[in-house]
């Protein structure tokens, strides 16, 4: 199995920070990685996927790179929408997730 | 619109059967992989099964198989998820989800959820 770790595990940070999420794979997955933020309540909304492509309709202040066994998610500039918990998943084997980031005020 | 509608969820004892549905809705049903997807507060967010446009291949998490059973009717745009042999570890909210079109397990849409509840 493929697993999957993310750093750090809670981040907090002010309105128009720049936010690096940290993923990391037991293996190489190549470019097979999509994150997701989860907001309380709701189902995880899809943001990126093949480590940098941005889903429509998602901010450009998202933004995916890495490739392999790292990868990292940045929002440029945080906003007041983008407090929630994000979870890097790998699909190159199955689907395993990694254990989320949640994203909090200062 | 596509939309995801999960029902089914409960309380249910150990040992007990359930059996989730989704009904989807705004979108041509037979053109996509559905997957059930799971989140515990213990276990975070997993991957517990999918099945195939025409339901001809299905596959699950190691944790389930041979006790959970995915199924389909594409005459009512609905999935489903047999659940037997129920362990307090399956407690969790299990999501309907849509794969993307050309590519499984990656879940470009989410049904709202609905909690299980596996206790004596």
């Amino acid at each position: 199995d493929i697993q999957m770790t993310q750093s750090p595990s809670t981040l907090s940070a002010s309105l128009g920070d720049r936010v690096t999420i940290t993923c990391r794979a037991s293996q190489s997955i190549s470019r097979w990685l999509a994150w997701y933020q989860q907001k309380p309540g709701k189902a995880p909304k899809l943001l990126i996927q093949r480590a940098s492509s941005l889903e429509s309709g998602v901010p450009s202040r998202f933004s995916g790179s890495g490739s392999g066994t790292e990868f990292t998610l940045t929002i440029s500039s945080l906003q007041s929408d983008d407090f929630a918990t994000y979870y890097c998943q790998q699909y190159s084997y199955f689907s395993t997730f990694g254990p989320g980031t949640k994203v909090e005020i200062k | 619109e596509v939309l995801l509608v999960d029902s089914g969820g409960g309380l249910v004892q150990p040992g007990g059967s359930l059996r989730l549905s989704c009904a989807a809705s705004g979108f041509t049903f037979t053109d996509y992989w559905m997957s059930w997807v799971r989140q515990s507060p213990g276990k975070g967010l997993e991957w517990v099964a999918n099945i195939k446009q025409d339901g001809s291949q299905q596959f699950y998490v190691d944790s389930v198989r041979g006790r959970f059973s995915i199924s389909r009717d594409n005459a009512k745009n609905s999935v489903y998820l047999h659940m037997n042999s129920l362990r307090a570890e399956d407690t969790a909210v299990y999501y309907c989800a849509r794969d993307l079109r050309y590519e499984s397990y990656i879940f470009g849409h989410w049904g709202q959820g609905t909690l299980v509840t596996v206790s004596a």
